[in-house]
């Protein structure tokens, strides 16, 4: 079945530095890539999202790449602040021609960002 | 997004005793809902895919006698924990489901004793 893995488990940055989430999913037919934040005992939150037909979103300090060919997409943080500092988690996810679909989540990245 | 309320958020219980977690839709009319656990620093696993008026799809390994899941209307769907056991102690997440994107709920913390 569909796989996604995600790199690395844990991640420290000081603040201003970039940090940088790797994911690689295993169905081709994955269409779309959100990236959720969860801050400890809350829900995941919603940050940013990519579909397969484009290659790269911006959003203020937050990007994510998607390199269809690979299967990878990658999250990419700037100007960390210390309020950046959660658990990340990347998922994939197809339609199906009845419209359904489910998300497969990555196993999440805890940052931490040091002041 | 939608807004999505959980009840209760956090609920202690006997082993052997059944709980009911309700999801509710504040603003959106969902025709689909999830409902994931979350083990203490793991992912979100998805347990079931719930469709208003139609039964649940669980997901494998996923027991549907042990974790009922009704989904009456557009916007509510409840996850019954049946004879719960300490093992089932978990956090419990529903989300409801958009065009392509989910839009979680608080999340219910489940201890059970």
């Amino acid at each position: 079945g569909e796989n996604v893995e995600q790199h690395p488990s844990t991640l420290s940055v000081q603040e201003g530095d970039s940090a940088v989430i790797k994911c690689t999913y295993s169905d081709s037919a994955s269409n779309y890539f959100p990236w959720y934040k969860q801050e400890l005992g809350k829900r995941p939150q919603l940050i940013i999202d990519i579909r397969s037909n484009v290659g790269e979103k911006k959003d203020q300090r937050i990007a994510v790449t998607l390199n269809k060919t690979a299967k990878h997409f990658s999250l990419h943080i700037t100007e960390t602040q210390p309020e950046d500092s959660a658990v990340y988690f990347c998922a994939a996810s197809k339609t199906a021609t009845s419209g359904t679909y489910k998300y497969i989540f990555g196993t999440g990245t805890r940052l931490k960002v040091l002041a | 997004g939608a807004v999505v309320s959980q009840h209760p958020s956090r609920v202690i219980c006997k082993s052997g005793t059944s709980v009911k977690i309700e999801c509710r839709s504040l603003d959106f009319q969902a025709t689909t809902m999830f409902w994931y656990r979350q083990f203490p620093k793991q992912s979100l696993m998805l347990m079931a895919t719930s469709n208003e008026g139609s039964k649940a799809t669980y997901e494998q390994g996923v027991e549907k006698d042990k974790f009922l899941i009704n989904h009456a209307s557009l916007t509510l769907s409840t996850l019954t924990v049946t004879s719960a056991h300490p093992e089932d102690s978990s956090f419990y997440i529903c989300a409801l489901g958009g065009r392509s994107e989910q839009f979680f709920g608080p999340g219910t913390r489940l201890t059970v004793l």
